[in-house]
């Protein structure tokens, strides 16, 4: 069975310019998060969803960026403008809705600002 | 709240030798406990779990056991390899309720031939 996709894999991209992630979650299930990995900070939560409903965006950092699963297949996470701090791994993962709400990561997006 | 400490790495150990990662967690109410595994450039991958208490989670010579008693979920292996070098973090969840993950910060590993 497929995993949880995302693409791409790396990115560069320039400050300013607008970024878009891409995420599959595993066929099925249906809760659906968003993770930024960092040296300093660690793992941290931005968003979830369940049923493609947003639940939780305590953790997106700021209003530049933003969130969106049209459907139970895909997602995104967009940052518009782009800066040098948000340079990290941005994973996706996928969950059931029920216990014990193990999640299933994605091989992760690393974004590079300059 | 719910919060997840794990020991400081990293741990450094050489082929062959006996592995033990603490974690230790609070929470309220019977969380569910999870071991996961980020090999270098990779996700997190799940390597074990537990639901309940006294439960023994194992997966490629990994194990923990839930202890409520002592609110721990210490991860071992009698016997490690180069291949297990990664990070290993420890999680749980609520059951009912609060589906997400709370994560320890992780600890590295090192094996050395």
């Amino acid at each position: 069975d497929a995993g949880v996709i995302q693409s791409p894999r790396h990115e560069v991209t320039e400050m300013g310019q607008e970024v878009t992630l891409r995420c599959k979650p595993i066929s099925g299930h249906n809760s659906l998060f968003w993770y930024r990995q960092t040296m300093m900070r660690g793992l941290e939560l931005l968003i979830y969803f369940n049923n493609n409903v947003p639940i939780d965006d305590s953790g997106m950092p700021e209003d530049r960026f933003s969130a969106k699963m049209p459907n139970a297949s895909f997602s995104t996470l967009k940052i518009q403008p782009s800066e040098p701090r948000d340079s990290a791994v941005y994973f996706c993962a996928s969950s059931l809705l029920r216990a014990p709400y193990e999640q299933y990561f994605g091989p992760g997006t690393r974004l590079t600002v300059t | 709240g719910n919060s997840v400490t794990q020991m400081e790495g990293p741990v450094t150990l050489s082929e062959e030798a006996f592995l033990t990662i603490n974690c230790t967690y609070t929470a309220t109410g019977y969380p569910s406990l999870f071991w996961y595994v980020q090999y270098p450039g990779e996700g997190l991958q799940l390597l074990l779990k537990a639901t309940k208490a006294d439960d023994k989670g194992s997966n490629k010579g990994f194990e923990a056991t839930y202890r409520k008693e002592t609110t721990s979920f210490h991860l071992e292996k009698g016997s490690v390899q180069v291949s297990d070098s990664a990070v290993y973090f420890c999680a749980l969840s609520g059951n009912t309720g609060f589906q997400k993950l709370v994560f320890g910060t992780g600890t590295r590993l090192l094996v050395s031939p």
